[in-house]
Parts: structure tokens; sequence; C-alpha cells
């Protein structure tokens, strides 16, 4: 069965600096990637999604990167945090096909001060 | 802007009871739906969806009605549980993209 993990579970971090978030699949081959930001009282915000490795599509102006340097591997990344990146971030992953059912991380809570 | 809405912030609905999770969009090009289950400190977990081809799919407990014309959905949970309060979000997709479109959630509490 396939699997996500997504690390660290809770980071706080101050202004200014770097940011490097982990997630990876398990289970699955040449799965389609994505990032979220969940912000306090809203829905979830698609930031970047990958169909492949060194492929990644950005939704959203922002102060974010991503990357996808192996198959099953993606990584969410900033080099100087800002106060409005605090949020709780999730990973999700999709089979191709046309029907796009995500699976979700646990999350990583994300508090910038 | 807001593709998928969620009018409902929260529901409260007793226990044995029905609850209804309403959800419009506006988005005429979605054509597949979704809905999700958040606890707190958790990643959402796929609860059930629809292809716009039909407009009722039942899994167990579990039922979505999808109505095309008013671009309106709706879950319904019978009988619902105490282990049914969580955030319930709504997504739609449309066939040529990745983007799910969420709604910002519906908070379900179910009372004893």
């Amino acid at each position: 069965s396939q699997t996500i993990h997504q690390w660290p579970a809770t980071l706080v971090q101050p202004v200014g600096s770097p940011l490097s978030l982990e997630c990876t699949v398990e289970g699955t081959s040449n799965p389609n990637l994505y990032w979220y930001r969940q912000a306090a009282g809203r829905g979830l915000q698609l930031l970047f999604y990958s169909v492949g490795i060194g492929q990644i599509s950005s939704e959203v102006p922002q102060n974010l990167s991503a990357s996808r340097p192996q198959d099953r591997q993606f990584i969410l990344s900033s080099k100087k945090l800002l106060l409005s990146d605090s949020g709780f971030y999730l990973c999700a992953w999709s089979a191709g096909g046309n029907l796009n059912i995500q699976y979700f991380g646990a999350g990583t809570r994300l508090s910038v001060l | 802007d807001q593709q998928v809405k969620q009018n409902s912030p929260s529901l409260s609905v007793q226990e044995g009871r029905i609850s209804i999770l309403n959800c419009d969009y506006t988005n005429s090009m979605f054509d597949y739906f979704l809905w999700y289950k958040k606890y707190p400190a958790e990643g959402p977990t796929f609860l059930i969806s629809i292809s716009s081809i039909k407009d009722k799919n039942e899994d167990g407990r579990f039922t979505v009605f999808l109505n095309k014309s008013a671009k309106h959905l709706s879950l319904h949970i019978v009988p619902s549980q105490p282990g049914d309060s969580a955030v319930y979000f709504c997504a739609a997709s449309a066939n040529s993209g990745y983007a799910l479109n969420f709604g910002k959630g519906t908070s379900l509490l179910v009372t004893p």
C-alpha cells in the first residue's frame, strides 16, 4: 500500500531564516506530487505541483520554491521566511489518470516568529 | 477568487441523526468532486467522490449528491456518530488540470 511521509510535524523559525520541508511517498511510482498551505481560517491553497522529476508548476507567486530531486521526493523551501509564511503545510500525492484523488500527509505546522 | 464555497462554517447534529453538509461551486468546467475529512493537526483524509456523469454516489453511511444545474453538491452522513466530528472539505477539479480547488471547510460536531 502507498504511504506518504512528511516532516517535521511542527517547526518554529525566526523571520529571515531558511526553510526546508520534505515529503516522500512509498509504494507507488511516478506519482503527481503537491504542496498545499492552509492559513488560519482559510481553506487549502495549492502552492506547487509536480508531474515528474524536475518538473515544478507554481500556482501562486510567493516567497517559497519547490523541488523534486527524486521520483518520490518533494521538497518545499524558502531562502528567507516571512511572518506571512506561517501556516499548516500539507504534501499530497495522486496517481495518474482522470480521477484526481489526492492523498495527504500529516502536515507541518510552521510558525514564523 | 473562491470557486468552491462552503457557506456553513459549522454544523451541530445529534448522534443518530442525519448530517447534511453543503457545497457550491462556480466553475462549470469542474467535473469531479471530492469530500475530505480532517481532524485537528492531521492531513485531510479522502472520504468519497463523485463524477459529473452521476448525481449520486453512496459508500456506507456516506452519500454525495450532485446537482449540476444548480452547481451544488451535498454530503449526507446517516446515522451520524461522535467520531464523525471533524472538519469536512469539499473539493473540485477539472479534467484538464491537476489542481483540487477546496472550500474553506465545515466543522461538524456530533453530540451524544
